[in-house]
């Protein structure tokens, strides 16, 4: 099936830091991709929709001056947590919607570590 | 608004024996549903989705899920499960959206 990379799989970071996780549908075009937050033993809740070359369009609740999101290309979008707090801690999750299709496939996570 | 609820958040079994994980959903209209499986650390990896026609739909891994309309139920089961099923299991609906709405996710462990 269709491969979806995200990078870097851990990252741990000074609080006041920003990071910047990457999205990349390896073998498929995605006009479409979605980024997730998943907290310890709960479910995914979607934080935004992201679209190739617009805006994303963000979940109520998320705030998008903390969470940039850029989906640059039809292979990759990237999400930008600025001013990382211990608190956005998380399992962070993107999947990305074929042109093809419209199926949906999902990365590997990124676990981000805020100290 | 669409919700998916998943009643067990832990669910113990022996290896070889059956499975069944629940799933139930509240939406206006006929959902798309489907199932997840995630091992620990990893993504999610899609088991099987029921999009229209065939109530009991095959994934991979020999499961098998079944849509009852009746009961708003999309439940999950296996005939005989093996040690590497132990993961957590999400059942999850879309409308045909993009938003795509998970139930809590069902903790599988798997007893030798």
């Amino acid at each position: 099936g269709a491969v979806v990379s995200q990078h870097p799989s851990r990252v741990i970071c000074k609080s006041g830091t920003s990071v910047k996780i990457e999205c990349r549908s390896l073998d498929f075009q995605a006009t479409t991709m979605f980024w997730y937050r998943q907290f310890p033993k709960q479910s995914l809740m979607l934080m935004a929709t992201s679209n190739e070359g617009s805006k994303a369009t963000y979940e109520q609740g998320v705030e998008k001056d903390k969470f940039l999101i850029n989906h640059a290309s039809l292979t990759l979008s990237t999400l930008t947590v600025t001013s990382a707090h211990p608190e956005d801690s998380s399992f962070y999750i993107c999947s990305a919607r074929t042109v093809n299709t419209g199926e949906l496939f999902f990365g590997e996570g990124s676990r981000l570590t805020v100290l | 608004a669409q919700s998916v609820t998943q009643p067990d958040i832990h669910i113990t079994v022996s290896e070889g024996a059956s499975l069944e994980l629940r799933c139930n959903y509240s939406y206006g209209a006929t959902p798309y549903l489907f199932w997840y499986v995630q091992s620990p650390g990893q993504g999610l990896q899609l088991l099987l989705k029921y999009f229209s026609g065939d109530t009991l739909v095959q994934g991979i891994k020999g499961f098998e899920a079944e849509f009852k309309r009746s009961q708003s139920s999309f439940n999950l089961r296996k005939p005989s499960v093996h040690w590497s099923d132990a993961a957590e299991y999400f059942c999850a609906l879309t409308g045909g959206g993009n938003k795509l709405t998970f139930g809590t996710g069902t903790q599988l462990k798997v007893e030798l």
